[in-house]
């Protein structure tokens, strides 16, 4: 069965990075696109990022972008999302999820979500 | 951005009960929208993918409908694990891939 099994979050001050990393098993990582949504605390659901099964393509939303990079490694069927420049604003719990094919847009199976706090 | 807009905010209905919860795009999304089931502490489920169709394992009384801009999601009759916070999203023209805000069934 499909498993996606975040991992990295923690407490960060402003201004710090950090790496959260997804393992997948259960399906060939390198047949499907790969995203990152995140949930503020009592809040809704946000798109981070997206990349394409063979991590040519990438896709940011605006208040990521220039600060947050997707990648992946087929090989280690691992996902991951480096993080910097993070603002109290980034405090979320990030899940990875699993796109529908290559590229859909619609999530299929979603990791149990790692928590990122940034805080002085 | 497309902007989707969810209602009611919150729905109080009792097992056995209908429910219909409502999206409603800022612009055309074709069928091109999901509905996801999230309970506390857990991640989100996928019900519903491109407006009518059911995810692997969801029982038949989910359904959805609609295309364009107004969407439904359905429950035929409320089971005690229905009570959640469901959320609709959009993949049409994307990025940047946009959700609701959330309807609240509780009982």
């Amino acid at each position: 069965q499909v498993q996606l099994v975040e991992s990295g979050g923690g407490v960060v001050q402003p201004g710090g990075s950090l790496r959260l990393s997804c393992a997948a098993a259960g399906f060939t990582l390198s047949g499907y696109g790969m995203h990152w949504v995140r949930q503020a605390p009592g809040k809704g659901l946000e798109w981070v990022a997206f990349i394409r099964n063979d991590g040519n393509k990438n896709y940011y939303a605006d208040s990521v972008k220039g600060r947050f990079t997707i990648s992946r490694d087929n090989s280690r069927n691992t996902l991951y999302l480096q993080m910097s420049s993070l603002s109290t604003d980034d405090t979320a719990v990030y899940y990875c999820a699993k796109d529908f094919g290559q590229a859909t847009g619609h999530f299929d199976y979603w990791g149990q979500g790692t928590l990122v706090t940034v805080s002085s | 951005e497309i902007v989707l807009t969810q209602s009611p905010a919150t729905l109080s209905l009792s097992p056995g009960q209908r429910a219909t919860l409502s999206c409603r795009a800022s612009q055309s999304i074709r069928s091109y929208l999901a509905w996801y089931q999230q309970k506390p502490g857990q991640a989100p489920r996928l019900l519903i993918y491109d407006a009518s169709n059911r995810a692997s394992g969801i029982p038949a009384r989910f359904s959805g409908s609609g295309s364009a801009t107004d969407f439904t999601l359905t429950i035929s009759s409320l089971e005690p694990e229905d009570f959640a916070v469901y959320y609709c999203q959009q993949r049409s023209n994307w990025p940047p891939i946009t959700f609701g805000q959330g309807t609240r069934l509780e009982i």
